[in-house]
């Protein structure tokens, strides 16, 4: 069974500041997804992330994986409140049946 | 831009209601799925379907069944609604293709009391 594991459960930190989530999952896998949650709304896809070594970045957001140590990261830079929000990554087995499997998320709350 | 629509943004119910989601998408997507999503557990996969008339179990399928009787539209039923069923609802679709991603609604609040 897939595991997909967040850490932090939750991150409060302050404007201008750098930190990175992880996200650790269990069977070998290849495509890994990150979705935004604002309070109170649905999931808003940030990065679709396919192959080992993948790196993409938007804004102040950057997300890589490697998929040898099973392991994805979403780097903020220089955090701005617009930031705040629950992150969540995602994780498609390599049976190619597009079911995804959810981390618990990440909730972020950038102090000013 | 793809949309995905759920009926009702909040439903309140009784113990043993039957209950409706609906769930329509207007990108002629072949993939749809109903998510649960509860405080601590992340999202949790209830059913997903890749065809009409064809529906696969999820993770946590059990007190649920589904419908599609249409491309465009995925229903979730709760034959017995009970209170540990009390949840965000999340509807969602894709494409089948590698570089295609999840499109969610917007979520049903349901309350069993």
């Amino acid at each position: 069974e897939l595991k997909v594991e967040q850490n932090p459960l939750f991150l409060s930190m302050q404007e201008g500041k750098n930190y990175t989530i992880y996200c650790n999952y269990s069977t070998t896998s290849d495509r890994l997804y990150w979705y935004r949650q604002d309070p109170g709304k649905s999931l808003e896809s940030l990065f679709v992330l396919l192959s080992n070594g993948a790196v993409k970045q938007e804004g102040r957001l950057m997300a890589s994986l490697d998929t040898k140590a099973r392991l994805s990261t979403l780097h903020i830079t220089a955090a701005v409140h617009d930031l705040s929000a629950t992150y969540f990554c995602a994780v498609e087995a390599n049976f190619g049946n597009e079911k995804l499997t959810f981390g618990t998320g990440t909730r972020l709350t950038i102090i000013p | 831009d793809v949309k995905v629509t759920q009926s009702s943004r909040y439903l309140v119910k009784r113990t043993g209601e039957k209950v409706f989601l609906e769930c329509v998408q207007d990108m002629d997507h072949e993939n749809m799925f109903w998510y649960r999503q509860d405080p601590g557990l992340g999202l949790r996969l209830i059913y997903f379907s890749y065809d009409v008339k064809m529906k696969e179990k999820g993770d946590i399928p059990e007190g649920y069944s589904v419908s599609r009787e249409k491309k465009e539209r995925f229903s979730l039923i709760l034959e017995s609604a009970s209170t540990n069923q009390t949840s965000m609802y999340l509807c969602a679709s894709s494409l089948t293709d590698v570089n295609e991603k999840l499109f969610f609604g917007s979520g049903t609040q349901l309350s069993v009391l």
